[in-house]
């Protein structure tokens, strides 16, 4: 079935430093969505791209989605204890109307 | 944004007996919810997909029987987890969309922690 993989599953980083959490589908996507998800809490919508090679950015976040359509990613600038959570991309595929969440990335951010 | 409300947060059940989570569209109409289970450290599996006014689309390998889901407004959907025992303990969160052709952004139900003992 459709699989939608996030690698590191884990990333703990010290207050300041960048983190890049990317996401991986095996087949063409028509479009992505991410989300994130305080410990405790449920998922909260951020962005979604859905041109191919699109950039989008919010302050220090910036999301990228691949020239296939397969890749995503999400990179944050200078990391606060505030960005600590659980980050998921969630892919759409042609044809169908139902959201394949990514695996998750844990993210630790240590003061 | 759209505003999603999940009831009870947390519910604790003897095994055997049936739970009831109610997932509401506060300002909003949903014709279609999601719902979903999610393992502690682990990622949201979609369980079905509920449909106001008609049956729920189950994803493969849940079964129906076992987890009753009735949309019977468009305000409203109900997951019932019928004779839970303990391997039904998990964490059941909802979700729903403004957007016509349901690609939009989700909104997602505080969830509701359930533990079987």
């Amino acid at each position: 079935g459709q699989q939608v993989m996030q690698i590191p599953q884990y990333q703990h980083v010290q207050e300041g430093e960048d983190f890049t959490t990317y996401c991986n589908s095996s087949t063409t996507l028509s479009n992505i969505q991410w989300y994130k998800q305080r410990p405790g809490g449920h998922p909260v919508f951020l962005i979604q791209l859905v041109k191919s090679g699109e950039v989008k950015k919010q302050k220090r976040l910036t999301f990228q989605f691949g020239e296939a359509k397969k890749n995503s990613s999400l990179h944050i600038t200078a990391t606060q204890t505030t960005d600590v959570g659980t980050y998921f991309c969630a892919g759409l595929y042609a044809g169908t109307y139902k959201y394949i969440f990514g695996t998750g990335t844990r993210l630790k951010v240590l003061a | 944004g759209a505003v999603v409300s999940q009831h009870p947060s947390w519910v604790i059940c003897k095994s055997g007996t049936s739970v009831k989570i109610e997932c509401r569209s506060l300002d909003f109409q949903a014709t279609t919810m999601f719902w979903y289970r999610q393992f502690p450290k682990q990622s949201l599996m979609l369980m079905a997909t509920s449909n106001e006014g008609s049956k729920a689309t189950y994803e493969q390998g849940v079964e129906k029987d076992k987890f009753l889901i009735n949309h019977a407004s468009l305000t409203l959907s109900t997951l019932t987890v019928t004779s839970a025992h303990p391997e039904d303990s998990s964490f059941y969160i909802c979700s729903a969309t403004l957007a016509a052709g349901l690609t939009g952004e989700l909104f997602f139900g505080e969830g509701s922690r359930l533990t079987v003992l």
